[in-house]
């Protein structure tokens, strides 16, 4: 299957300062990329979907302004969450699907997860 | 996108099929049945998807009744890195994968 790649796994930061996490398609490209975040002993819950070249729509109850998304190019979407506080820790995970495919009826490869850590 | 409930855990010996089942009564004809399992402190995995008819592949087979209120994913040996949460979901086109509670499995020697 298609490969999608994050960075980094694993990142522990000082509260008010910002962390950017980097999801990479390897060997396809994305138009779209979804953003995801799971708390501990929880499903995961939607963020964001990411478009290449065009601003992300965030779903209802997630700030935009604390959690930005830029989608330059066809295999990099990168999520930067902003003046981080402790209840931003949380396991980050991006999706995508490929580019020939349709990004919403085909099926999703997820990256490895970036777990965030705020103290 | 129609809701699915499934079962929070189940328990199946190494070696023998696991059988998931997820409801998804009210789905619609154009929403596919998608499952995926997340393993530990990973990201989700896909491993099937479909529509009306039975799929098979290298990790599971999908069977789905003909109602397409209800399916079941078939682990045929399960082993014990099957142990994960598996999710059920309903997605139509143009929607996006949204992740319910899932299954626990645990597969036990």
């Amino acid at each position: 299957g298609a490969v999608v790649s994050q960075h980094p796994s694993r990142v522990i930061c000082k509260s008010g300062t910002s962390v950017k996490i980097e999801c990479r398609s390897l060997d396809f490209q994305a138009t779209t990329m979804f953003w995801y975040r799971q708390f501990p002993k929880q499903s995961l819950m939607l963020m964001a979907t990411s478009n290449e070249g065009s601003k992300a729509t965030y779903e209802q109850g997630v700030e935009k302004d604390k959690f930005l998304i830029n989608h330059a190019s066809l295999t990099l979407s990168t999520l930067t969450v902003t003046s981080a506080h402790p209840e931003d820790s949380s396991f980050y995970i991006c999706s995508a699907s490929p580019f020939r495919l349709d990004p919403y009826t085909g099926e999703l490869f997820f990256g490895e997860g970036s777990r965030l850590t705020v103290l | 996108d129609a809701k699915t409930t499934q079962p929070p855990s189940m328990d199946c010996a190494e070696g023998r099929a696991a059988n998931l089942p997820c409801n998804h009564s009210t789905i619609s004809g154009n929403e596919y049945v998608y499952w995926y399992r997340q393993i530990h402190s990973q990201g989700p995995q896909y491993i099937i998807h479909g529509l009306k008819n039975n799929e098979t592949n290298e990790m599971a087979s999908l069977i789905i009744t003909e109602d397409r209120k209800s399916s079941t994913l078939i682990l045929p040996h399960a082993t014990l890195r099957d142990t994960a949460v598996y999710y059920c979901i309903a997605r139509g086109y143009g929607n996006k994968l949204v992740f319910g509670a899932g299954t626990i499995l645990r597969v036990k020697s």
